[in-house]
Protein backbone atom coordinates (compact mmCIF):
# COMPACT_ATOMS: atom_id res chain seq x y z
CA UNK A 1 0.00 0.00 0.00
CA UNK A 2 2.60 2.81 -1.20
CA UNK A 3 -0.83 5.51 -0.39
CA UNK A 4 1.15 8.23 -2.89
CA UNK A 5 0.39 8.77 -6.65
CA UNK A 6 3.15 9.71 -8.85
CA UNK A 7 3.89 10.45 -12.81
CA UNK A 8 5.46 7.57 -13.84
CA UNK A 9 8.19 9.74 -16.08
CA UNK A 10 8.48 13.43 -16.85
CA UNK A 11 11.24 15.34 -18.62
CA UNK A 12 13.36 18.14 -17.64
CA UNK A 13 15.51 20.75 -19.38
CA UNK A 14 18.87 21.28 -17.82
CA UNK A 15 19.41 24.34 -16.08
CA UNK A 16 15.61 24.60 -15.49
CA UNK A 17 13.29 23.44 -12.40
CA UNK A 18 11.78 20.45 -12.06
CA UNK A 19 8.79 19.85 -10.48
CA UNK A 20 8.19 16.48 -9.56
CA UNK A 21 4.14 15.93 -7.79
CA UNK A 22 2.82 13.49 -5.79
CA UNK A 23 -1.13 13.03 -4.64
CA UNK A 24 -1.37 11.90 -0.90
CA UNK A 25 -5.31 12.29 -0.84
CA UNK A 26 -5.44 9.74 2.28
CA UNK A 27 -2.62 11.54 4.26
CA UNK A 28 -3.23 11.56 7.61
CA UNK A 29 -2.29 14.41 10.12
CA UNK A 30 0.60 12.50 12.04
CA UNK A 31 2.00 11.39 8.86
CA UNK A 32 4.86 12.51 6.95
CA UNK A 33 5.87 13.21 3.32
CA UNK A 34 9.23 11.90 2.29
CA UNK A 35 11.24 12.17 -0.17
CA UNK A 36 14.06 10.34 -2.36
CA UNK A 37 16.01 9.24 -5.03
CA UNK A 38 17.48 6.28 -6.72
CA UNK A 39 19.85 6.59 -9.33
CA UNK A 40 20.46 3.63 -11.59
CA UNK A 41 22.24 0.97 -10.22
CA UNK A 42 22.59 2.42 -6.83
CA UNK A 43 20.74 2.85 -3.78
CA UNK A 44 18.19 5.30 -2.46
CA UNK A 45 19.38 8.54 -1.62
CA UNK A 46 16.85 10.19 1.31
CA UNK A 47 16.57 14.14 -0.25
CA UNK A 48 13.49 15.90 2.01
CA UNK A 49 10.84 15.32 4.51
CA UNK A 50 8.01 17.45 5.98
CA UNK A 51 5.09 17.25 7.71
CA UNK A 52 2.86 20.59 6.65
CA UNK A 53 5.38 23.70 6.45
CA UNK A 54 7.58 23.76 3.26
CA UNK A 55 10.99 22.85 3.81
CA UNK A 56 13.88 23.73 1.45
CA UNK A 57 17.54 22.14 1.79
CA UNK A 58 20.73 22.48 -0.16
CA UNK A 59 19.28 19.38 -2.43
CA UNK A 60 15.68 20.49 -2.80
CA UNK A 61 12.47 22.53 -1.96
CA UNK A 62 9.31 20.73 -0.38
CA UNK A 63 6.17 22.38 -1.06
CA UNK A 64 2.98 20.94 0.89
CA UNK A 65 -0.42 22.12 0.13
CA UNK A 66 -2.61 23.13 2.71
CA UNK A 67 -4.66 20.04 2.85
CA UNK A 68 -1.78 18.03 2.86
CA UNK A 69 -3.32 15.76 -0.02
CA UNK A 70 -0.99 16.79 -2.51
CA UNK A 71 3.22 17.97 -2.53
CA UNK A 72 5.59 19.12 -4.59
CA UNK A 73 8.93 18.38 -4.57
CA UNK A 74 11.55 21.04 -6.64
CA UNK A 75 15.03 20.77 -8.09
CA UNK A 76 15.69 24.39 -8.64
CA UNK A 77 18.78 23.95 -11.75
CA UNK A 78 18.27 20.53 -12.81
CA UNK A 79 21.87 19.05 -13.63
CA UNK A 80 22.38 15.57 -16.07
CA UNK A 81 23.07 14.08 -12.58
CA UNK A 82 19.61 14.86 -11.04
CA UNK A 83 18.45 11.80 -13.82
CA UNK A 84 16.95 9.14 -11.59
CA UNK A 85 13.52 7.85 -10.10
CA UNK A 86 12.44 10.10 -7.73
CA UNK A 87 9.76 8.05 -4.81
CA UNK A 88 7.30 9.86 -2.42
CA UNK A 89 6.37 8.34 0.30
CA UNK A 90 4.01 8.84 3.36
CA UNK A 91 5.17 7.69 6.83
CA UNK A 92 3.47 7.63 10.01
CA UNK A 93 5.50 9.63 12.82
CA UNK A 94 5.80 6.76 15.03
CA UNK A 95 5.56 4.12 12.00
CA UNK A 96 8.47 1.89 10.78
CA UNK A 97 7.85 0.80 7.27
CA UNK A 98 8.59 3.14 4.43
CA UNK A 99 5.99 2.38 1.01
CA UNK A 100 7.63 3.36 -1.85
CA UNK A 101 5.61 2.80 -4.94
CA UNK A 102 7.16 2.82 -8.33
CA UNK A 103 8.14 6.71 -7.92
CA UNK A 104 8.91 9.03 -11.14
CA UNK A 105 11.36 8.06 -13.28
CA UNK A 106 13.14 12.09 -14.43
CA UNK A 107 15.43 12.28 -17.57
CA UNK A 108 17.52 15.75 -16.89
CA UNK A 109 17.41 16.33 -21.15
CA UNK A 110 20.90 18.52 -22.15
CA UNK B 1 32.25 8.40 7.26
CA UNK B 2 31.34 4.75 6.48
CA UNK B 3 28.38 4.25 4.72
CA UNK B 4 25.99 1.33 4.58
CA UNK B 5 27.98 -1.76 3.39
CA UNK B 6 26.27 -5.12 1.78
CA UNK B 7 27.72 -7.87 1.32
CA UNK B 8 28.39 -9.65 -1.63
CA UNK B 9 27.79 -6.99 -4.64
CA UNK B 10 26.72 -9.98 -6.62
CA UNK B 11 25.08 -13.83 -5.84
CA UNK B 12 24.04 -16.08 -8.27
CA UNK B 13 22.90 -19.48 -6.91
CA UNK B 14 20.80 -22.40 -8.04
CA UNK B 15 17.46 -22.99 -7.51
CA UNK B 16 16.59 -25.09 -4.01
CA UNK B 17 20.00 -23.75 -2.25
CA UNK B 18 19.87 -21.30 0.65
CA UNK B 19 21.88 -18.08 0.46
CA UNK B 20 22.75 -15.43 3.01
CA UNK B 21 23.26 -11.74 2.44
CA UNK B 22 25.14 -9.76 4.56
CA UNK B 23 24.42 -5.85 6.06
CA UNK B 24 26.66 -3.65 7.53
CA UNK B 25 24.70 -0.68 9.81
CA UNK B 26 26.11 2.96 10.20
CA UNK B 27 27.86 2.95 13.18
CA UNK B 28 25.53 3.98 15.78
CA UNK B 29 22.43 3.61 14.13
CA UNK B 30 19.39 1.58 15.94
CA UNK B 31 17.74 1.18 13.18
CA UNK B 32 18.27 -1.36 10.61
CA UNK B 33 15.92 -2.29 7.74
CA UNK B 34 15.78 -4.73 4.66
CA UNK B 35 13.97 -4.08 1.22
CA UNK B 36 13.97 -6.29 -2.10
CA UNK B 37 13.52 -4.69 -5.35
CA UNK B 38 12.81 -6.57 -8.58
CA UNK B 39 13.55 -5.54 -11.64
CA UNK B 40 11.74 -2.37 -12.96
CA UNK B 41 9.87 -2.37 -9.78
CA UNK B 42 9.41 -0.05 -6.74
CA UNK B 43 11.26 -0.82 -3.04
CA UNK B 44 9.39 -3.87 -0.72
CA UNK B 45 9.64 -3.52 3.19
CA UNK B 46 10.89 -7.08 4.37
CA UNK B 47 11.86 -6.29 7.65
CA UNK B 48 12.93 -3.86 10.29
CA UNK B 49 15.13 -3.83 13.39
CA UNK B 50 15.67 -1.43 16.46
CA UNK B 51 17.43 -2.04 19.08
CA UNK B 52 17.51 -5.19 21.28
CA UNK B 53 13.28 -5.04 20.11
CA UNK B 54 11.59 -7.83 18.56
CA UNK B 55 11.94 -7.24 14.72
CA UNK B 56 8.86 -6.24 12.81
CA UNK B 57 8.97 -8.97 10.33
CA UNK B 58 5.47 -8.22 8.48
CA UNK B 59 6.99 -7.53 5.58
CA UNK B 60 8.56 -11.19 4.72
CA UNK B 61 6.90 -12.96 1.77
CA UNK B 62 7.31 -16.57 3.25
CA UNK B 63 8.66 -18.75 5.88
CA UNK B 64 11.92 -19.31 3.54
CA UNK B 65 12.74 -15.94 4.36
CA UNK B 66 14.44 -14.70 7.47
CA UNK B 67 16.74 -12.27 9.03
CA UNK B 68 18.35 -11.42 12.32
CA UNK B 69 20.83 -8.92 13.43
CA UNK B 70 23.42 -9.62 16.01
CA UNK B 71 24.74 -7.33 18.90
CA UNK B 72 23.06 -4.78 17.61
CA UNK B 73 24.68 -4.13 14.35
CA UNK B 74 25.53 -6.29 11.62
CA UNK B 75 22.43 -7.92 9.92
CA UNK B 76 22.32 -10.85 7.56
CA UNK B 77 19.06 -12.08 5.58
CA UNK B 78 18.74 -15.76 4.97
CA UNK B 79 16.54 -17.05 2.00
CA UNK B 80 16.39 -20.44 2.26
CA UNK B 81 15.51 -23.22 -1.15
CA UNK B 82 15.79 -19.92 -3.19
CA UNK B 83 13.00 -19.86 -5.81
CA UNK B 84 13.55 -18.08 -9.25
CA UNK B 85 11.26 -15.56 -8.55
CA UNK B 86 13.45 -14.43 -5.45
CA UNK B 87 16.01 -13.11 -7.52
CA UNK B 88 15.86 -8.86 -7.10
CA UNK B 89 18.27 -6.47 -5.47
CA UNK B 90 18.53 -6.79 -1.88
CA UNK B 91 18.80 -3.36 -0.17
CA UNK B 92 19.40 -2.99 3.13
CA UNK B 93 18.93 0.70 4.98
CA UNK B 94 19.88 1.83 8.36
CA UNK B 95 18.57 5.06 10.47
CA UNK B 96 19.72 6.88 13.74
CA UNK B 97 16.84 6.05 15.01
CA UNK B 98 13.25 4.68 14.48
CA UNK B 99 11.90 5.35 18.10
CA UNK B 100 8.36 7.05 18.35
CA UNK B 101 8.90 10.67 19.06
CA UNK B 102 12.66 11.13 16.93
CA UNK B 103 12.06 12.52 14.00
CA UNK B 104 15.22 11.99 12.27
CA UNK B 105 13.97 9.06 10.21
CA UNK B 106 16.24 9.43 7.27
CA UNK B 107 17.42 6.18 6.18
CA UNK B 108 21.10 5.80 4.37
CA UNK B 109 20.70 2.57 1.82
CA UNK B 110 23.59 0.38 1.20
CA UNK B 111 24.94 -0.92 -2.93
CA UNK B 112 22.17 -3.67 -2.31
CA UNK B 113 23.02 -7.25 -3.35
CA UNK B 114 21.98 -8.34 -6.63
CA UNK B 115 20.53 -12.25 -6.22
CA UNK B 116 19.93 -14.28 -9.04
CA UNK B 117 18.65 -17.63 -8.79
CA UNK B 118 18.83 -19.91 -11.79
Amino acid sequence: DAKTTQPPSMDCAEGRAANLPCNHSTISGNEYVYWYRQIHSQGPQYIIHGLKNNETNEMASLIITEDRKSSTLILPHATLRDTAVYYCIVRVYTGNQFYFGTGTSLTVIP
Amino acid sequence: GAGVSQSPSNKVTEKGKDVELRCDPISGHTALYWYRQSLGQGLEFLIYFQGNSAPDKSGLPSDRFSAERTGGSVSTLTIQRTQQEDSAVYLCASSLSGLAGESSYEQYFGPGTRLTVT
